[in-house]
């Protein structure tokens, strides 16, 4: 059981806006950064959006997050087929001297 | 360009210790104000964070797996390992090492270890 909270699946079809949720506390997402990270087929996990809603060099502009109180949300707009992946939510928990917890992943399917 | 990457043998029996070196390139991992860390996926799962090294040699450790894991640093080969022992098959995993300042954003490709049940 992860710490962080996300639904296991999502799906859209091509040019539909998605978003996936993450939910955590008080000691997590309520107090620290929350950050996203996709991980296609065979691959590492790759940073999406860093500190809430931060885009790294690369990334598009369809891909944005935001964040409010305990709670985090990834969304993506123009959904495209190359977005089908395992898109994973991580933050710093303050507890037990500070540790990283991450969601248990969303698998997008892209209809 | 930041580059990590993970070497170890990718098979370890049971009860032996798992040990993971994660080699950083194109960066010092001295002097430097990041973590870094260790990651674990089994088969057809999520990610779990093992845990970080910073800079300064304070570690931080998954409480599940703290009782089994160490991470350490040696700065002169500018390399950072896992060590974690008592494996079992549940340990069975893609490991992978990665940077992290406020969030995780270099990572290595992953190293598969299995253990044999």
């Amino acid at each position: 059981q992860s710490v962080l909270t996300q639904p296991p699946s999502a799906s859209g079809t091509p040019g539909q806006t998605v978003t996936i949720s993450c939910s955590g506390s008080s000691s997590n997402i309520g107090s620290n950064y929350v950050h996203w990270y996709q991980q296609l087929p065979g691959t590492a996990p790759k940073l999406l959006i860093y500190r809430n809603n931060q885009r790294p060099s690369g990334v598009p502009d369809r891909f944005s997050g935001s964040k409010s109180g305990t709670s985090a949300s990834l969304a993506i707009s123009g959904l495209r087929s190359e977005d089908e992946s395992d898109y994973y939510c991580a933050s710093w928990d303050d507890s037990l001297s500070g540790h990283v917890v991450f969601g248990g992943g969303t698998k997008l399917t892209v209809l | 360009q930041l580059q990590l990457q993970e070497s170890g043998p990718g098979l370890v029996k049971p009860s032996e210790t798992l040990s993971l070196t994660c080699t950083v390139s194109g960066g010092a991992i001295s002097g430097s104000s990041y973590h870094w860390g260790w990651m674990r996926q089994p088969p057809g799962r999520g990610l779990e964070w093992i845990g970080n090294i910073y800079y300064s040699g304070k570690t931080y450790y998954n409480a599940s797996l703290k009782s089994r894991v160490t991470i350490s640093v040696d700065t002169s080969k500018n390399q950072f390992s896992l060590k974690l022992n008592s494996v079992t098959a549940a340990d069975t995993a893609l490991y992978y090492c990665a940077r992290m300042g406020t969030e995780f954003d270099y990572w290595g490709q992953g190293t598969l270890v299995t253990v044999p049940s």
